[in-house]
């Protein structure tokens, strides 16, 4: 069966700050990593992906991600944050192949001026 | 235009009344869910539908009855509501089932609290 773990329940920052969210999974076989962005009253929206091939992945908004198999960790990390970024950040998996998605229990990012 | 939206957004209820939840989606996609997150923030998937059809189950208890009357539509029915039960449910579309192809859009969530 599939997990995932995010150890941090909330990251505060200061805005301009780098900050990295940490996601580690378990899995017996391949998977497709994903992370998702929660604004305030909002629905969850898909962030970012690692599906197969570069293990670096980047978003539109200067997020990225990195794949490490050894480590079975897919960390989330920005090097320069804004207050527009304070939201929920889940961490998901899915086995390769299916639909269904395994989620983390989030972290929320805390970005202060 | 909203894609994915859900009725009602807030829902407070007494132990063992019946509610619905409806959620649309105006993508034109064929498949469907239905999430909940509890009050530890753990999101785990219920239900999913593609093309009217149910192909997700996750073991969730036969109270919660899912109901998709076309593509665009799938609604969630709780019989008896049992206090365990208060949580934010998310409905989500995608288009097909093939996660790496076909993001899942999420709708804003209906928070329900039983009483």
């Amino acid at each position: 069966a599939q997990s995932v773990t995010q150890l941090d329940s909330q990251v505060p920052v200061f805005e301009e700050a780098p900050v990295e969210l940490r996601c580690n999974y378990s899995s017996s076989v391949s998977v497709y990593l994903f992370w998702y962005v929660q604004y305030p009253n909002q629905g969850l929206q898909l962030l970012l992906k690692y599906l197969s091939g570069s293990t670096l992945v980047e978003s539109i908004n200067g997020f990225e991600a990195e794949f490490n198999k050894s480590q079975t960790s897919f960390h989330l990390r920005k090097p320069s944050v804004h207050i527009s970024d304070t939201a929920e950040y889940f961490c998901a998996v899915s086995q390769t192949g299916f639909q269904k998605l395994v989620f983390g229990t989030g972290t929320r990012l805390l970005v202060s001026p | 235009d909203t894609a994915v939206s859900q009725t009602p957004k807030y829902l407070v209820t007494q132990m063992g009344n019946d509610k619905s939840i409806k959620c649309e989606q105006n993508l034109g996609h064929d498949t469907m869910y239905w999430y909940k997150q509890d009050s530890k923030k753990f999101l785990k998937i219920m239900f999913s539908y593609n093309n009217k059809e149910l192909i997700i189950n996750e073991t969730v208890p036969n109270r919660f009855s899912p109901k998709s009357p076309d593509k665009a539509h799938l609604n969630l029915h709780i019989n008896s509501l049992e206090l365990g039960d208060s949580a934010v449910y998310f409905c989500a579309s995608s288009q097909g089932q093939r996660l790496m192809y076909n993001e899942q859009f999420f709708g804003p969530g209906t928070r329900l609290t039983v009483l």
